[in-house]
Formats: structure tokens, sequence, C-alpha cells
């Protein structure tokens, strides 16, 4: 089935180093990925998507790169800062679904340390 | 502009009251979601809406789940005789159409706790 899982729970970096987010998935028919950020108390706020023509995708201080290959992506954020503090869900969209539903995996905690 | 705002943000609940939920998107967003999200997990899909077309239900939890947007607007997520397991923060996310609609934009949420 479709799953969409992450390999660290938690991730600790000094501010102003770059921050990596990996993200595994299972469907090699997956051709869409999302990564959003969400902050303590806040909902999910998109941030970067990639679909799977595309290796590598840049946005404002964030990088994703999709390796369909090993069915691995991940979200790179450059000079982290202590903004950037939040938990990060890479999703999808199931197979077969065009309706906008996503799954979403477990998460991601960045902590940034001053 | 106004983002996607749900009421009420909290809500305690003793184990077999009803609870109404209310989301109101982003005006314009044709699409409407509503997801699941228990602590420390991601959010789970309940129901998706288009316009007031409720076109998948597929992750509502039980019949006593009931989504509705009537106008095409506002939403309102029903949990009748409320179990300790439908403790959880149910978000609310709105979105346009046609390429877009996976950049959903999500509300605060509201934070049930069926005690």
């Amino acid at each position: 089935g479709e799953s969409v899982g992450l390999h660290l729970p938690t991730l600790s970096v000094q501010e102003g180093d770059n921050s990596i987010i990996n993200c595994a998935y299972s469907n090699s028919a997956s051709d869409y990925f999302i990564w959003y950020k969400q902050e303590s108390g806040k909902g999910p706020q998109f941030i970067i998507d990639i679909r799977s023509n595309m290796d590598k995708r840049q946005g404002q201080r964030v990088t994703v790169l999709l390796n369909k290959t090993v069915k691995h992506l991940s979200l790179q954020i450059a000079a982290t800062q202590p903004g950037d503090s939040a938990v990060y869900f890479c999703a999808e969209p199931p197979q077969y679904n065009q309706g906008g539903k996503l799954i979403f995996g477990q998460g991601t905690e960045l902590s940034v340390k001053p | 502009g106004a983002g996607v705002s749900q009421s009420p943000r909290y809500k305690v609940a003793k184990r077999g009251q009803d609870v109404a939920l209310r989301c109101d998107p982003i005006s314009g967003h044709v699409s409407l979601f509503w997801y699941q999200q228990a602590l420390g997990q991601g959010p789970e899909f309940l129901t998706y809406f288009q316009n007031e077309a409720q076109l998948d239900k597929s992750g509502l939890p039980s019949d006593r789940f009931f989504a509705e947007r009537p106008e095409g607007s506002v939403s309102t997520l029903k949990i009748q005789r409320t179990q300790q397991e439908d403790s959880a923060v149910y978000l609310c996310a709105s979105s346009q159409t046609s390429g877009r609609v996976y950049e959903q934009y999500f509300g605060p949420g509201t934070r049930l706790t069926v005690t």
C-alpha cells in the first residue's frame, strides 16, 4: 500500500548550519510530493513541491531532492534559523486519487539551537 | 489577507456528547478538506468537498462523523456521541483547484479533548 515515512523523528542543528530532513516512500508509481512545515499550535504550511520528472527543485533557502531509484526525498534548509524550528512533513496524494487528498508522513521535529 | 479560520480553537467534551467544529475557508477556494491529527502524528485525511459536494469521505472513521458544506463556503464537522479516541486536533484546509489543489492552506485547528 501507499505509505510515506520519515527516517528520524527529531533533528537538532546549530543556527546557521544546513538542515537535511529525509523521507522515504514505498510506491514507485508516486509522482508528486509536497513538504509542509508545522509550527507549534498552528496548521501545516506548504513549503515546496516536486514532481517525479524532476530530481531537484529549489525555493527560498530550501531545496528538495528526489531519488526515484531508492524512493527517497529530502528537504534541505540552508542557513537554518530559529524560525525554522517546527515539524516537517512530507506528503503525497494517493495513487489514482485526483481529489486533493494527501497522505502525510509522521514528521520530523527540527530544533534549531542558537 | 484572511487565512483559514476554525472555531472553537479548543473544545472539551464529555464522552457521549455531540460536538460541532466550524471551518471558514479562504474566500474563493473551491476545495475544502478535513484532517485529524493525533498527538505526535501527521494529519490524516477525513473528507473533502468541492464547492458543496462531498466528493470523498473515505477517511471518516465511523458513522458518528459527519461533515457538511451546504453553501460551498463554511463547513462544519460534527461528531456524535464522542469517544475518548476522538481526542485529537481537527484541521481544516482549503485550496484552489486546477493544478494547485495540493497546495492546501490550513487553519490552526480545533483541539478536541474527550473526557
